[in-house]
């Protein structure tokens, strides 16, 4: 079983719809949590990082973290094409530890206008 | 401020040659990480330089080596190439806040394909 589960989707959908992305993981050391987007032929750039459980809110970008039950989750209200791109969740443990961050590997997200 | 810049961008290699890459970090930044990105296994962590010692490692062959020089800039190396190892390799940067990569914002860079044939 892999440290962090992601669906690799692809995940279509319409432009304005409210899209829910998610990720599910293993190991309960896991403190800090992370969401980038990476376009195609660039790196990942940083959406949204959280500590521990609870949400947290920025523009049209909410993500959610429930330790209980090891599940992560990004929404994205009003989705426009420009929001097309994939989305890796990402975490680690304080200190970091000997693993740097681990990876969901990704959902491709599509946004039809 | 200017982003994280890789160099080369794009670079093809044949089985069992040897190749590094170049990493330049974002102005003030002291840490540099390393990650593989397959479409089989996503983004993997390979290494962290921070003031130029190796301070955190993932779990790749000793073919796989990096180094950080004064000015924060690295380099990492692959030698005796193997076709597995064409990837997209990442370069990240972040103020090295203690902790390593889990704890500290990273900035990732355009990344380099590596291709072997």
């Amino acid at each position: 079983q892999k440290e962090v589960e992601q669906d690799p989707g692809p995940l279509s959908v319409p432009e304005g719809a409210i899209v829910s992305l998610n990720c599910t993981y293993s190991n309960s050391a896991f403190q800090y949590f992370m969401w980038y987007r990476q376009y195609s032929r660039k790196g990942p750039e940083l959406l949204m990082y959280t500590y521990s459980s609870g949400n947290k809110e920025d523009g049209r970008f909410t993500a959610q973290v429930d330790k209980s039950s090891k599940y992560i989750s990004l929404f994205i209200r009003d989705s426009q094409p420009s929001d097309s791109a994939t989305y890796l969740c990402a975490m680690s443990a304080p200190g970091g530890g000997a693993d740097g961050l681990t990876f969901g590997k990704g959902t491709h997200l599509i946004i039809q206008p | 401020k200017a982003g994280v810049t890789q160099t080369p961008r794009y670079l093809i290699k044949t089985r069992g040659q040897q190749v590094t890459l170049s990493c330049s970090p974002i102005s003030g930044h002291r840490s540099v990480s390393w990650y593989q990105q397959t479409p089989g296994q996503g983004l993997q962590f390979l290494f962290e330089y921070f003031s130029e010692t190796q301070r955190n490692k993932g779990n790749f062959p000793g073919r796989f080596s990096g180094r950080q020089f004064s000015n924060s800039r690295s380099e990492m190396n692959v030698s005796t190439l193997e076709l597995g190892d064409s990837a997209l390799y990442l370069c990240a940067s972040s103020a090295g806040l203690a902790g390593g990569p889990g704890t500290d914002t990273q900035y990732f860079g355009p990344g380099t394909r590596l291709t072997v044939l």
